[in-house]
């Protein structure tokens, strides 16, 4: 079936230092994507979406970037801080569902 | 966003017992829900979606007498886990969704089966 995939399973980085999380995606009738953050014994929260008709977007200190072409997806954490460390996952809808079909997940491990 | 409650947010139960789950849109009217399981450090998977006024829709796989789904109100939907085993031990998480195509989780639920 379609899935929504990650190329490196823990990420870790020193603070202060920009990270980038990777996911691949395999469905290209997907129309929508979400990043999600989660943190341990917490739901998921959400950080930020993408569109399939753009190709980067940006919010505060993260930014999402959307390559259709080799169905790729990348979150980009500036400045990443101890706050960061989570797993974060991606996740992609197609148009006419409303499912949500997540990836693995990747850890982000933010070190002083 | 949406605002997300889930209730209990742990339950310890004995083999065999069944356990109700709540997940409650406090800020959003929601004639649609969504319920997930999480199993440690695996992704989230869709178990069923939950609709207000008629019966869930469950994913392929997913035992919908096992588990039983509610969607009471327009801000309220239930889970429960009929005659739980150790398997079913897991982390339980709802969504609502929001104005666009984004879902908002509630805390989730950690249900233990001794």
């Amino acid at each position: 079936g379609e899935s929504v995939g990650l190329h490196l399973p823990t990420l870790s980085v020193q603070e202060g230092d920009n990270s980038i999380i990777n996911c691949a995606y395999s469905n290209s009738a997907s129309d929508y994507f979400i990043w999600y953050k989660q943190e341990s014994g917490k739901g998921p929260q959400f950080i930020i979406d993408i569109r399939s008709n753009m190709d980067k977007r940006q919010g505060q200190r993260v930014t999402v970037l959307l390559n259709k072409t080799v169905k790729h997806l990348s979150l980009q954490i500036a400045a990443t801080q101890p706050g960061d460390s989570a797993v974060y996952f991606c996740a992609e809808k197609s148009g006419g569902y409303n499912k949500l079909i997540f990836g693995a997940g990747t850890r982000l491990a933010v070190h002083p | 966003g949406a605002v997300v409650s889930q209730h209990p947010s742990w339950v310890i139960c004995k083999s065999g017992t069944s356990v109700k789950i709540e997940c409650r849109s406090l800020d959003f009217q929601a004639t649609t829900m969504f319920w997930y399981r999480q199993f440690p450090k695996q992704s989230l998977m869709l178990m069923a979606t939950s609709n207000e006024g008629s019966k869930a829709t469950y994913e392929q796989g997913v035992e919908k007498d096992k588990f039983l789904i509610n969607h009471a109100s327009l801000t309220l939907s239930t889970l429960t886990v009929t005659s739980a085993h150790p398997e079913d031990s897991s982390f339980y998480i709802c969504s609502v969704p929001g104005d666009t195509d984004t879902q908002y989780f509630g805390p989730g639920t950690r249900l233990t089966v001794l």
